[in-house]
Parts: C-alpha cells; structure tokens; sequence
C-alpha cells in the first residue's frame, strides 16, 4: 500500500535561510510524488513532482526536490525563505486503489517565517 | 491555463437546508474529485468520478451526494446540513494516470450553524 509521513507538523525559519520539509513514503511500486502548498483560505497549488525522471525535480517559486529511492524519502528545499512561503505544505503519493488513480496526502506541515 | 471554479466560496447555513456546492472546469478532464479537509489536516478523498454519469464514493464515508452529467461540472449536495458538515470541500481533476497531477479549486468553507 502507498502512504506518506510528513516528519514535522510545524517549521519555523527566519527569512532568507534554508527551508527544509521532510517526506518519506512507501510504495509497493515506483512512486508518483507531489508537493503542493495551501496558502491560507485557498486551493492546492502543485509546487513539483516526481514521475521516475530526474531524481532532483525543480518546482516553482525557487523549491525543489530530491527522489532517494534508498531512504524512502522525498524531501522539500528552498535555498532562500521568503516571507510569501509561509503555508502549509502537503506531501502526496500517486496511488491505484480499487481499480481507480488516487492521490495520498500527507498530514501536511505548516511553514513559518519569521523576518 | 487551468482554470477549476468552486462556488460559493463561503457558506454559512442552517441545520435542516439543502445546499448544493458547485464545480466547474474547463481543461477538459474527465476525472474529478471532491475532498473533504478539517482546519489544518490533511484532505479526504469523499467521491470521485471517471467521466459523465460516473460517480464513486472515496475513501471517507460521506452523507453528501454527487452527480456528473456534463464534463465540465461535478456538483455536490446535502440534503439536510448539519453541523458535523462544516468543514472545507475542495473539487479536483486530472487527467487519466497516477503520474497526472490534480488541479484543485480554491475551496468552500461551509459552516453549518
């Protein structure tokens, strides 16, 4: 079965430092894997995702993503934070089910950055 | 560019009213979904649908109901709102194929009072 864990609820960095969201997932086979972003009272933006091309996967806004198929794990990085990056972030896993394509979201991580 | 619509953006209604949230894209996806996501959770996926006159429950048990009769629109409905209904509903669609990603509209808070 496919499911992903999203290592920290909350994050908080100062501005223009690292940012770093941590994922790891397991599937029974090669993965989809998404990042999206929730800014508040809006929809899901999709951020990046893997589909069994580059390990390294470059999104929007500055973020990207490293595939490690030996560590499980999909995790979220941004050289620089920005004050506009402060969201919840959701890490997802494509699944089939039932006959049917479906995406897993993580239980998400909330951003914070501080000036 | 992608473009999902969901209406009303903000619902606050009674306990007992019948309310419909509507849906609306025009990429042309036969596949849409609705998800169901309590204040800082993750999201639940509460029906989805393959294409005209296709719906399916997903993996959250829901009392709500959908119909797709037209591509482009996938409406949800409560037939009596309660308050254990309040919650954030966000629709979706997508192309066929796990490796598609979803295009989420901005979602509608309803508050049943």
């Amino acid at each position: 079965a496919q499911s992903v864990t999203q290592l920290d609820s909350h994050v908080s960095v100062s501005e223009g430092t690292p940012v770093l969201l941590r994922c790891n997932y397991s599937s029974s086979y090669s993965p989809s894997l998404f990042w999206y972003v929730q800014h508040p009272n809006k929809g899901l933006q999709l951020l990046l995702k893997y589909t069994s091309a580059a390990t390294l996967v470059k999104g929007i806004n500055g973020f990207e993503a490293e595939f490690k198929k030996s560590e499980t794990s999909f995790h979220l990085t941004k050289p620089s934070a920005h004050m506009s990056d402060a969201a919840e972030y959701f890490c997802v896993v494509g699944a089939i089910s039932g006959g049917y394509n479906k995406l897993i979201f993580g239980a998400g991580t909330r951003l914070a950055v501080h000036p | 560019e992608a473009d999902i619509y969901q209406t009303p953006r903000y619902l606050v209604i009674g306990t007992g009213k019948k309310i419909t949230l509507e849906c609306s894209q025009t990429m042309g996806h036969d596949k849409m979904y609705w998800y169901q996501q309590d204040p800082g959770m993750e999201l639940h996926l509460i029906h989805y649908s393959y294409g005209v006159n296709s719906t399916e429950k997903g993996d959250l048990s829901s009392e709500s109901t959908v119909s797709r009769i037209r591509t482009e629109h996938f409406p949800l409905t409560l037939e009596s709102a309660r308050p254990s209904h309040t919650s954030q509903y966000l629709c979706a669609s997508s192309e066929q194929g796990i490796s598609y990603e979803q295009y989420f509209g901005p979602g509608t808070r309803l508050t049943v009072t």
